[in-house]
């Protein structure tokens, strides 16, 4: 199985700050990587797809970076309704594979 | 709008099969498009993808569970469903059905919790 691993696992933030997630993937997956938004007791929300395509409907605040084996989410200037739990996704493999996950806090 | 409804036991005792079903509507099961799948979340963790199936009967299964896990699909019904074998209390988690286009997951459905316990 390809290994996801993100960091940080909690990233602490007030609203208007830029803010950037890591994924690594433990071998190349070339761009199959997506990004979804968690919030409690809700199902997660694709956000991102292809590493820095954007889903419809989703602001342009987010953006996606990278290839290969390393990739990141920003987010230019947070709104409170992004404190939630990220997560990236490599669907490169026929066995799909998520990261741990990184929640988002407000500092 | 496409929606998905997971249904099933919400309560499965150690050792017995958790059977899930997830129906469709506002979409076709039998499109070419897509492949259906299921993803579960135990309780404040992180995901874990189970498996998909395509409306032909193709299937994909995680590794770790191949040996406990059969997803089948019914497209005269617009539904497809998990059955878990052996479960034990590690199989406790919020079940979600999920919609894959190739293998990117793209819509989710609310989920459901499954607990396993005697």
């Amino acid at each position: 199985d390809i290994q996801m691993t993100q960091s940080p696992s909690t990233l602490s933030a007030s609203v208007g700050d830029r803010v950037t997630i890591t994924c690594r993937a433990s071998q190349s997956i070339s761009s199959w990587l997506a990004w979804y938004q968690q919030k409690p007791g809700k199902a997660p929300k694709l956000l991102m797809y292809k590493a820095s395509s954007l889903e419809s409907g989703v602001p342009s605040r987010f953006s996606g970076r990278g290839s290969g084996t390393e990739f990141t989410l920003t987010i230019s200037s947070l709104q409170p309704d992004d404190f939630a739990t990220y997560y990236c996704q490599q669907y490169n493999s026929y066995s799909l594979t998520f990261g741990q996950g990184t929640k988002l806090e407000i500092k | 709008q496409l929606q998905l409804q997971e249904s099933g036991p919400g309560l499965v005792k150690p050792s017995e099969t958790l059977s899930l079903t997830c129906g469709v509507s506002g979409g076709s099961i039998s499109s070419s498009i897509y492949y259906w799948g299921w993803i579960r979340q135990p309780p404040e963790k992180g995901l874990e993808w189970i498996g998909n199936i395509y409306y032909n009967g193709s299937t994909y299964y995680n590794p770790s569970l191949r040996s406990r896990v059969t997803i089948s699909v019914d497209t005269s019904k617009n539904q497809f469903s998990l059955k878990l074998t052996s479960v034990t209390a590690a199989d406790t988690a919020v079940y979600y059905c999920a919609r894959h286009v190739g293998q990117l997951v793209d819509y989710w459905g609310q989920g459901t919790l499954v607990t396993v316990s005697s």
